[in-house]
């Protein structure tokens, strides 16, 4: 069975500070990745995504991942970050022999610091 | 509608006592996901269909949850004689279609939060 580890659980930054989020995965076929992100007292909502092509991957906000195969990983990033991406950050992979369920890691939980 | 929408958003129950949470999908969206969240971690696939029937349902935990979708719209997760464990955020999402999830965005609800006293 897949698993996805997200090793920070804690975040906390100031403003304009860069931020790195990792995301590892334990498939070794192929994948589609995705990041959500939870603000406070909302749902989850898509941040961005990647299933083929170029492995750096942009999205809203001006977030951005980067698939290495090589090393099961897909780190966000944000070269500045704003008091409003304060949030809860979900790595999710969808595994070709998995029909179309999605694996999410244990989430990160970023404060950022006006 | 809007989005995917999910009643009650708050359901506290006493352990040994039937509950049924409702989901109501994008309008259009044939997919239909269901996961559970307990807290401190991310969702967990609990089961998906693709119109009427369930095409996964391998995450379903044990037979007292079940869930239907009788006319490809809405759908009902049903869990019997709950117990304190099952207390947690439960999820639903909805796709466009069919195909691997990588082309069709899983769109996901508010969620309801069931409490098992």
């Amino acid at each position: 069975a897949q698993s996805v580890s997200q090793h920070n659980h804690h975040v906390i930054l100031s403003e304009a500070a860069s931020l790195e989020l990792g995301c590892n995965y334990s498939y070794g076929g192929t994948v589609n990745l995705f990041w959500y992100v939870q603000y406070p007292g909302q749902h989850l909502q898509l941040l961005l995504k990647y299933f083929s092509g170029d492995p750096l991957v942009k999205g809203i906000k001006g977030f951005e991942a980067e698939f290495i195969k090589s090393k099961f990983s897909f780190n966000l990033r944000k070269p500045s970050v704003q008091w409003s991406d304060t949030a809860e950050y979900f790595c999710a992979v969808n595994a070709d022999n998995a029909g179309n369920m999605l694996t999410f890691g244990g989430g990160t939980r970023l404060m950022v610091k006006p | 509608g809007a989005g995917v929408s999910q009643t009650p958003s708050n359901k506290v129950t006493e352990k040994g006592k039937y509950v049924e949470l409702r989901c109501d999908p994008i309008s259009g969206h044939t997919a239909l996901y269901w996961y559970r969240q307990s807290l401190g971690q991310g969702p967990e696939f609990l089961i998906y269909f693709q119109g009427t029937g369930a095409a996964d349902d391998s995450g379903l935990p044990n037979d007292r949850f079940f869930a239907v979708r009788p006319e490809g719209s809405v759908s009902t997760l049903k869990i019997q004689r709950t117990e304190r464990g099952d207390s947690a955020v439960y999820l639903c999402a909805s796709s466009p279609g069919r195909g691997r999830v990588g082309v069709n965005e899983q769109f996901f609800g508010p969620g309801t939060r069931l409490t098992v006293l």
